[in-house]
């Protein structure tokens, strides 16, 4: 069974408008969950970290919510730009080593 | 050169070839990493090597073979593999084993026949 499970393959927003992005996660013993945006034929980059022992993380138009209760974590980027438009994987790191989810497919439209 | 580089970038190769994927990283990090992305499945992590010895074998077939000489290369030797092997390899690198970011290369897409 997945550790960290994205549900919703893809996700189509306007530009100017919040983006939202879900994960779940089943380990509750992770120290970080991270964000990574992966833009055909490159590799993924890291976007956005938060730690287990905080419940939110902003940097700039990105922000990340941890919600240890419901074992869910969210990025919001807001306002969305075309730019934006990617993969975007979570991934849980534990025992020093990261799991990834499906992933996520973002299209921000003009 | 900067960041991590891999070649080749796209791979053809049949069930009886031998081939070998090269990762290179230019930003002096000590550990470094093999996944794999196969069509519909989240990245798996395969090997993990820091300061050039392994440090994490996850499973993995033996018909994949990691080499490690330097903290700056890393290779994935490929032996009689099968067509479900056909997936995208990634090569990271961090600062040492474990620290979050990771760093990507831009992956060897593979395809076995």
């Amino acid at each position: 069974d997945q550790q960290v499970k994205q549900n919703s393959p893809s996700l189509s927003v306007q530009e100017g408008r919040i983006s939202i992005l879900n994960c779940d996660y089943t380990n509750s013993m992770f120290d970080y969950f991270l964000w990574y945006k992966k833009y055909p034929a490159e590799g993924p980059t890291f976007l956005i970290s938060i730690s287990s022992i905080k419940d939110k993380n902003e940097d700039g138009r990105f922000t990340v919510f941890l919600n240890k209760s419901a074992k869910h974590l969210s990025l919001h980027i807001v306002p969305s730009q075309p730019g934006d438009s990617a993969v975007y994987f979570c991934a849980e790191r534990s025992n020093y080593k990261l799991t990834f989810g499906k992933g996520t497919l973002l299209t921000v439209n003009p | 050169e900067t960041g991590v580089t891999q070649t080749p970038r796209h791979l053809v190769m049949g069930m009886t070839n031998k081939k070998s994927l090269k990762c290179e990283q230019h930003l002096g990090h000590n550990a470094m990493y093999w996944y794999k992305q196969s069509a519909k499945k989240p990245l798996e992590l395969m090997f993990v090597y820091n300061f050039k010895e392994q440090t994490e074998n996850n499973s993995v077939p033996s018909r994949f073979s990691p080499e490690c000489p330097n903290s700056s290369h890393l290779f994935l030797h490929l032996h009689t593999l099968q067509p479900e092997d056909s997936a995208l390899y990634l090569c990271a690198s961090s600062q040492e084993q474990g620290q979050e970011t990771q760093y990507f290369g831009p992956g060897t897409r593979l395809l076995v026949l």
